[in-house]
């Protein structure tokens, strides 16, 4: 067990909707950070945020948005949800380490929230 | 943009065997990571490669990472039946501001060792 807190596991839904996937970093972790794993598109990164604020963002569609909480969770929003959109999306977390010992700066991928679109 | 390659994507060795992943990548970079993933299941940390010449073991699993020619490799030694798995290796470009932030993942190798 990572310590990320990822729900729900599973989620299907219909074009055109819209969801959102809940994750809880794990105790002392500051930076929340969300991947999608597709079979065509392997795993890309979408966004990371630091301790509330956003801090980095990769491949992440306009449709989609995220938000981490004072408490540290984040929410990732999918809207106008299209059959391309079905993955499995997943949450990590890492602790903002110094550059001396930066393997505190791995990640900790949660379990994941699989996405289907009918 | 930061491109990382790995090969083979499948393999299928016999227990016993050895065998290397390897992981190449396009631009500048001095850390680098490698994941496991079981089907269906989230990616563990296996590695994490932060300079030149960095060598880490565990177990049956080696990986090194030689940045002048942008290249790390897992290598498994005497492989048994509980290694299958697929292994991600995954790059955070030079310029990030440090800490795993955006990691670029190579498209994983599919290992399955056969009793």
């Amino acid at each position: 067990d990572s310590g990320v807190t990822q729900t729900p596991k599973h989620l299907i839904t219909a074009t055109g909707q819209r969801v959102t996937l809940r994750c809880s970093p794990r105790s002392g972790d500051l930076s929340v950070y969300w991947y999608q794993q597709s079979l065509d598109q392997g795993l890309q990164f979408l966004i990371q945020y630091y301790n509330g604020e956003e801090r980095a963002k990769g491949n992440i569609l306009e449709r989609f948005s995220a938000q981490q909480f004072p408490d540290l969770h984040s929410e990732l929003n999918l809207s106008s949800l299209e059959l391309g959109d079905s993955a499995l999306y997943f949450c990590a977390s890492s602790r903002e380490g110094d550059r001396a010992d930066p393997t505190n700066e791995k990640l900790f991928f949660g379990s994941g929230t699989q996405l289907s679109v009918l | 943009e930061l491109k990382v390659e790995q090969n083979p994507l499948f393999l299928s060795m016999q227990e016993g065997k050895n065998y290397t992943i390897y992981c190449n990548y396009s631009t500048t970079s001095d850390r680098l990571y490698w994941y496991r993933q079981d089907p269906g299941k989230s990616l563990e940390s296996l590695f994490v490669l932060l300079s030149n010449g960095a060598v880490k073991q565990e177990g049956r699993l080696m990986a090194s990472l030689d940045t002048k020619a942008r290249l790390s490799t897992l290598h498994i030694t005497a492989a048994v039946h509980d290694l299958s798995a697929t292994y991600f290796c995954a790059v955070e470009p030079a310029y990030s501001g440090g800490g795993a932030d955006g990691l670029t993942f190579g498209k994983g190798t599919h290992l399955i060792i056969q009793p």
